[in-house]
């Protein structure tokens, strides 16, 4: 069936390093892509998107790379803080639908 | 502007019965998505509406059912509940198709 994956359901780095979760997705229709933050006991959060006819989009600290050749999407947090800890979803929106089709998710821990 | 509301935020029923959740967008979004959340499956898409018209069907059984009412609100109802249909039911509304979706904090449906 569809579906976007992650590479790695957990990460682990310094409060103060870059982190970069990583995301392949297999739909080819899909032309709008989106991260998404869920901390415990929440609704996934906004973070950042992207749509097929860009390469690269910077937001506060957070940039998402769309590689369509290799079908890969990636976040990447500059200076990750404690409050950055939780997990991530990429998902991706086949055109023209409100679907919105979701990896399995990143789980975010930074370290003091 | 208030967020995506959703109710009951908890909710623990036995198997047999049936349930109804409600959701109420974004004021001015038209557009509202339902996802099913389980440790083991992640996110996983249930339908979307817009203007009262459902527009998107994910892969649930029939005993999944959903509705928008003319001021964008929705509900959906879940028969003959069954232990696997234990989950997080998110909601989530946008302006329009393929725009960017607001998470409501979910309601918690547990089945004993």
């Amino acid at each position: 069936g569809e579906s976007v994956g992650l590479h790695l359901p957990t990460l682990s780095v310094q409060e103060g390093d870059n982190s970069i979760i990583n995301c392949a997705y297999s739909n080819s229709a899909s032309d709008y892509f989106i991260w998404y933050k869920q901390e415990s006991g929440k609704g996934p959060q906004f973070i950042i998107d992207i749509r097929s006819n860009m390469d690269k989009r910077q937001g506060q600290r957070v940039t998402v790379l769309l590689n369509k050749t290799v079908k890969h999407l990636s976040l990447q947090i500059a200076a990750t803080q404690p409050g950055d800890s939780a997990v991530y979803f990429c998902a991706e929106t086949p055109s023209n639908t409100g679907k919105l089709i979701f990896g399995q998710g990143t789980t975010l821990q930074v370290k003091p | 502007k208030a967020g995506v509301t959703q109710t009951p935020r908890y909710l623990i029923k036995t198997r047999g019965q049936q349930v109804t959740l409600s959701c109420s967008p974004i004021s001015g979004h038209r557009s509202v998505s339902w996802y099913q959340q389980t440790p083991g499956q992640g996110l996983q898409f249930l339908f979307e509406y817009f203007s009262e018209t459902q527009r998107n069907k994910g892969n649930f059984p029939g005993r999944f059912s959903g509705r928008q009412f003319s001021n964008s609100r929705s509900e959906m109802n879940v028969s003959t509940l069954e232990l696997g249909d234990s989950a997080l039911y998110l909601c989530a509304s946008s302006l329009a198709v393929e725009n960017e979706q607001f998470f409501g904090p979910g309601t918690r449906l547990t089945v004993l």
